[in-house]
């Protein structure tokens, strides 16, 4: 079945620090990717997605490419800031219509000013 | 802000007991699901509803049952509960169809924590 692993939390950087979050996937066919991140004690908010090979979601200064060749879908933003500190989730969805999101444990990433 | 909505946000229930979950999707949005998101793990997907009618279930047992009303709102019950059914459980909606590509956003509410005690 459908599988996503996403590195281990937590992660701690400095104000202005770049950050990547790895995530590697395992799907049949040609699955849409996406980033989720969650505010302490808040619900889960759309990052980014990107729907096909190559395709590159971008949204507030994160960005992350869709490689089919490595089936990974790595999160990257060049400045973080103490307001990104969050839990970030990789997640999937099938390759048809209306399939349900499988999603990594998450990676808690705080940053220190 | 999503546009989900959901009911109550906290709760507290006895093992044994049954508790209703409610949800209301964002304006126009047919597709309705629920996930459980134990503490420091990623959410799990426990049903979906489109047009009033399961069509997708995760690994979770018959207690754990669902309804979408005519409105496209819905309600996640849970029977006999059990101390490992204390988490967050979020609902997202979506405007789907099972013949359209993937892809589709899909938009969380805030969510309802459950404790068993």
């Amino acid at each position: 079945g459908n599988s996503v692993t996403q590195m281990e939390g937590p992660v701690t950087l400095s104000e202005e620090a770049f950050l990547t979050i790895n995530c590697t996937y395992t799907a049949t066919g040609y699955p849409s990717l996406f980033w989720y991140v969650q505010y302490p004690g808040e619900g889960l908010q759309l990052l980014l997605k990107a729907t096909k090979a190559d395709d590159k979601g971008s949204n507030k200064g994160f960005e992350a490419t869709y490689r089919k060749e490595t089936t990974s879908f790595h999160l990257e933003k060049g400045s973080v800031q103490v307001s990104d500190s969050a839990v970030y989730f990789c997640a999937l969805s099938g390759n048809s219509g209306n399939t349900p999101l499988v999603f990594g444990k998450g990676t808690r990433l705080s940053v220190i000013a | 802000e999503t546009g989900v909505t959901q009911s109550p946000t906290h709760l507290i229930k006895t093992r044994g007991q049954q508790v209703t979950l409610r949800c209301s999707s964002q304006s126009g949005h047919n597709t309705v699901s629920w996930y459980q998101q134990a503490l420091g793990q990623g959410p799990q997907f426990i049903f979906q509803y489109y047009r009033e009618e399961e069509n997708g279930r995760g690994n979770f047992p018959p207690r754990f049952s669902g309804l979408q009303f005519p409105n496209y709102s819905s309600e996640l019950n849970v029977n006999a509960l059990e101390l490992d059914d204390s988490a967050l459980y979020l609902c997202a909606s979506s405007l789907g169809s099972p013949r359209m590509s993937s892809g589709n956003t899909i938009y969380f509410g805030e969510g309802s924590w459950l404790t068993v005690v």
